[in-house]
């Protein structure tokens, strides 16, 4: 595998539901990212994590939370989620965070619906 | 507040120049982004600016003007393959970036 790849690709959940994305980044950075993409808004950085330590926390509800266990690997973790939740969920990684001009990495999403 | 703006869809022809724009206020500037998305994939990188001026890379160009706080990319030659849609992202004092809800390029034989 190369480059940033996401589990599930695609995920539909109920309201009680738990359930848990998964990242993996093979390209040795130090920095990883949740984003939300909701059709025709713009990207919301969720959390991200440094040498697995979260930097940032966008305000995001208690039903979304995250896990770090190493540089390579980034969860969100889900539960009781509501239907304005459905979304596609990107995780990147870059090199360096809070370093200008370092390039973002993203995987291809996990397309999320919930009932 | 932090706000990008950038067109909603642009329609363009097979083999034509466009230039989709991008206007940002951000606290602070540490340079701008650009990605291309095919539908249902991830962004792609594209370029970064953080000087003033235009830079070129193949077929695609990238401008800034920070005294405006403007930026363009301009894609020549266009192949049908270039559909998809272009987000622009401007990076703030704080590292983080603001993101455009990102200009959907139609492109037609």
């Amino acid at each position: 595998e190369t480059g940033v790849t996401q589990t599930p690709r695609h995920l539909v959940m109920g309201m009680t539901n738990k359930k848990s994305l998964k990242c993996e980044q093979h390209l040795g950075h130090n920095a990883m990212y949740w984003y939300k993409q909701s059709a025709k808004k713009p990207l919301e950085l969720m959390f991200v994590y440094n040498f697995k330590e979260q930097t940032e926390n966008n305000s995001v509800p208690s039903r979304f939370s995250p896990e770090c266990p190493n540089s390579s690997h980034l969860f969100l973790h889900l539960h009781t989620l509501q239907p304005e939740d459905s979304a596609l969920y990107l995780c990147a990684s870059s090199q360096d965070w809070a370093t200008s001009g370092t390039e973002q990495y993203f995987g291809p999403g996990t397309r999320l619906t919930v009932t | 507040g932090q706000n990008i703006d950038q067109p909603t869809e642009m329609t363009a022809t097979e083999g034509a120049i466009v230039q989709i724009n991008c206007t940002y206020q951000t606290s602070g500037f540490n340079g701008l982004f650009w990605y291309q998305q095919h539908a249902g994939e991830a962004p792609t990188f594209l370029s970064y600016n953080v000087l003033d001026g235009l830079e070129e890379k193949g077929r695609f160009s990238s401008f800034l003007s920070r005294s405006k706080g403007y930026s363009y990319l301009l894609l020549k030659e266009l192949q049908m393959k270039d559909s998809a849609s272009y987000l622009c992202a401007a990076m703030d004092s704080n590292y983080q970036l603001i993101w455009g809800a990102g200009t959907k390029l139609i492109i037609k034989p």
